[in-house]
């Protein structure tokens, strides 16, 4: 099947500094991708849409400047948390739509642990 | 507004059945998706339904009423490594998707 990955699985970042997470996909090309972020016991919280090429859709309630979403290739998106926060720690997952595929052609990455001291 | 209920946590006993239900209410409907998600990990996909009816797959299967907004996700012969949590999310008109909490499911010896 096909796999998404993500770097870092896990970062410990000091308050004020900025954070880059990569979310590929290996075997597959993604003009879609999706940046869920989940804190303990909650659901994921779909924070943006990442096509390719074009400009990162928001989510309500998600500030653009802080979260930078670049989508620059079709098997590569980064999201970076800039002038990280204490309650910006979570649980950050992406998940990439195969391009030809279905509804259901939707794979996600492991996620990365992000915890801002 | 758009909403997916399910229950919090389940608790069953290794080698029986469970059923854990989801009901949704969204903007249009483009199918109902069941993840699996371990504590820590990343949700892993178990079923996708769009019409209705049962699908099985192996020891899960997944029941969808488009009528009702109602969908259940079906385990047998319940394995300790079942222990997670179960995501149901629903796909709406514009292809997002609708996150359920997630139900907990805690098996027993």
């Amino acid at each position: 099947g096909a796999v998404v990955s993500q770097h870092p699985s896990w970062v410990i970042c000091k308050s004020g500094t900025s954070v880059k997470i990569e979310c590929r996909s290996l075997d597959f090309q993604a003009t879609t991708m999706f940046w869920y972020r989940q804190f303990p016991k909650q659901s994921l919280m779909l924070m943006a849409t990442s096509n390719e090429g074009s400009k990162a859709t928001y989510e309500q309630g998600v500030e653009k400047d802080k979260f930078l979403i670049n989508h620059a290739s079709l098997t590569l998106s980064t999201l970076t948390v800039t002038s990280a926060h204490p309650e910006d720690s979570s649980f950050y997952i992406c998940s990439a739509l195969e391009e030809a595929g279905g509804p259901n052609e939707q794979y996600f990455g492991p996620g990365t642990r992000l915890t801002v001291t | 507004g758009q909403n997916i209920d399910q229950p919090t946590e389940m608790t069953a006993t290794e080698g029986a059945i469970v059923q854990i239900n989801c009901t949704y209410q969204t903007s249009g409907f483009n199918g109902l998706f069941w993840y699996q998600q371990h504590a820590g990990e990343a949700p892993t996909f178990l079923s996708y339904n769009v019409l209705d009816g049962l699908e099985e797959k192996g020891r899960f299967s997944s029941f969808l009423s488009r009528s009702k907004g109602y969908s259940y996700l079906l385990l047998k012969e319940l394995q300790m490594k079942d222990s997670a949590s179960y995501l149901c999310a629903a796909l709406d008109s514009n292809y997002q998707l609708i996150w359920g909490a997630g139900t907990k499911l805690i098996i027993k010896p």
